[in-house]
């Protein structure tokens, strides 16, 4: 069982590229979760989706895209890569039974932009 | 505005005692708290949680106590364990769709 796989681990872009963040889960998960860390910093949340066709915004949404036309994947576009995006990005997803459930991290994508 | 705070950044605790760490919150309207450990290089991995209607949850070597009046919780790790050295983060839930806001985390050591 994969659970939350995310690809790539690690990615240097220049700045004005862009580029797809994957997340997919095997766990037939309703929610998905797109968060970034900075350094000494805790999670914030970038998007999130609450089942196929449906995504809204978190935290800190400015710069990013997101689309969830499968209840397995959740990508991340970043359209036009700026420093301030260097970042480490995880995915995350949990199940909608019930309210109070864990989310289930992947280990990330390193991001750093130059 | 952080609405999960986590003070004391770093923690070192011998092997076999007790390792505590805080965690406070400001928005009155969470209901449901987690704590997530993090090596590096992966992703956080759910540890212990509480609901408001409780207000201690215990599972095996750890322990999570809520006090709802004062907008606290805490993490209790009895014995610490080298390999509980970890990253340790706090987060909080009331928003209905199961988004958490996240403390900064705490570095704890575990000296063998």
């Amino acid at each position: 069982n994969a659970g939350v796989t995310q690809t790539p681990k690690f990615r240097i872009l220049k700045i004005g590229q862009s580029m797809t963040l994957q997340c997919t889960q095997d766990m037939n998960h309703n929610y998905m979760y797109w968060y970034r860390q900075d350094p000494g910093m805790g999670l914030k949340l970038i998007y999130y989706s609450v089942g196929a066709g449906i995504t809204d915004k978190g935290e800190v949404p400015n710069g990013y895209n997101v689309s969830r036309s499968t209840t397995e994947d959740f990508p991340l576009r970043l359209e036009l890569a700026a420093p301030s995006q260097t970042s480490v990005y995880f995915c995350a997803s949990t199940t909608s039974g019930g309210f109070n459930q864990p989310q289930h991290f992947g280990d990330g994508t390193r991001l750093s932009i130059l | 505005d952080q609405q999960v705070k986590q003070n004391s950044p770093s923690l070192s605790v011998q092997e076999g005692r007790i390792s505590i760490l805080n965690c406070d919150y400001t928005n009155s309207m969470f209901d449901y708290f987690l704590w997530y450990k993090k090596y590096p290089a992966e992703g956080p991995t759910f540890l212990i949680s509480i609901s408001s209607i409780k207000d201690k949850n215990e599972d095996g070597r750890f322990t999570v106590f809520l006090n709802k009046s004062a907008k606290h919780l805490s993490l209790h790790i009895v014995p610490s364990q080298p390999g509980d050295s970890a990253v340790y983060f706090c987060a909080a839930s009331g928003y209905g769709n199961n988004r958490l806001a996240f403390g900064k985390g705490n570095q704890v050591v575990v000296i063998p």
